[in-house]
């Protein structure tokens, strides 16, 4: 059984274009996390999703962040118009259901010149 | 569940044991966890304990959890230094997930 994994591992963007992070979960799971990591602050939760719907994204900010999960095919982090604050690691994360424990990818490292 | 606290850095030296602590903020959590992430990589659960527990043991970890203090401790004993790495504890409230800040720990040889 694949762990989670995300892609791309490290990503190189220009300020102002977008960025895409893909992951698919574990088999089997159907709740997928967001968060986000810049040194010295811990991980920090943007959006839940189950298959097809946002369940919470009171963490994403409100504009040029989206955040999908579709029936079929990996969860989509999107960021539009990166600035150079956007840089950090992004993590995903997967859950059985009921969602009790976290599976976590080895993250997409986002960075913005 | 937002504010997840803990300190950012522990040293300790080979073989001593090292604590970590955390502070988290929802009564109503259900399991508490520590996770550790090693450089470059996701994180990994190393252990969790049930809300009703106040001890829980696992070979060289010691989980101990303060209900009334909200205080959630990790306990390694025989400290080596593949355990250097950041360690995170999280609190699960309903279907969410809050980590805390992480605590970097480096063991010197």
């Amino acid at each position: 059984n694949a762990g989670v994994m995300q892609n791309p591992r490290h990503l190189v963007r220009r300020r102002g274009q977008e960025a895409r992070l893909r992951c698919s979960p574990m088999k089997g799971h159907s709740h997928v996390y967001w968060y986000r990591q810049l040194p010295e602050e811990g991980l920090k939760f943007m959006v839940y999703l189950q298959k097809e719907n946002i369940i919470d994204e009171s963490g994403m900010p409100k504009e040029r962040f989206s955040a999908e999960f579709p029936k079929e095919g990996p969860s989509i982090l999107r960021i539009q118009q990166v600035v150079r604050g956007d840089s950090a690691a992004y993590f995903c994360a997967s859950s059985p259901d009921p969602p009790w424990e976290l599976f976590f990818g080895e993250g997409s490292r986002l960075t913005v010149l | 569940g937002e504010d997840v606290e803990q300190s950012l850095f522990l040293s300790v030296r080979e073989g001593d044991s090292s604590v970590i602590n955390c502070t988290y903020t929802d009564s109503s959590s259900t399991y508490l966890y520590w996770y550790k992430q090693e450089p470059g990589a996701g994180l990994q659960l190393l252990t969790y304990i049930f809300s009703n527990m106040d001890m829980k043991q696992d070979q060289r970890l010691t989980v101990l959890l303060n209900k009334k203090d909200k205080h959630l401790s990790l306990r390694i004993a025989d400290t080596q230094t593949g355990d250097s790495a950041i360690y995170f504890c999280a609190e699960n409230t309903g279907n969410q997930f809050y980590f805390g800040t992480g605590t970097s720990l480096t063991v010197i040889p």
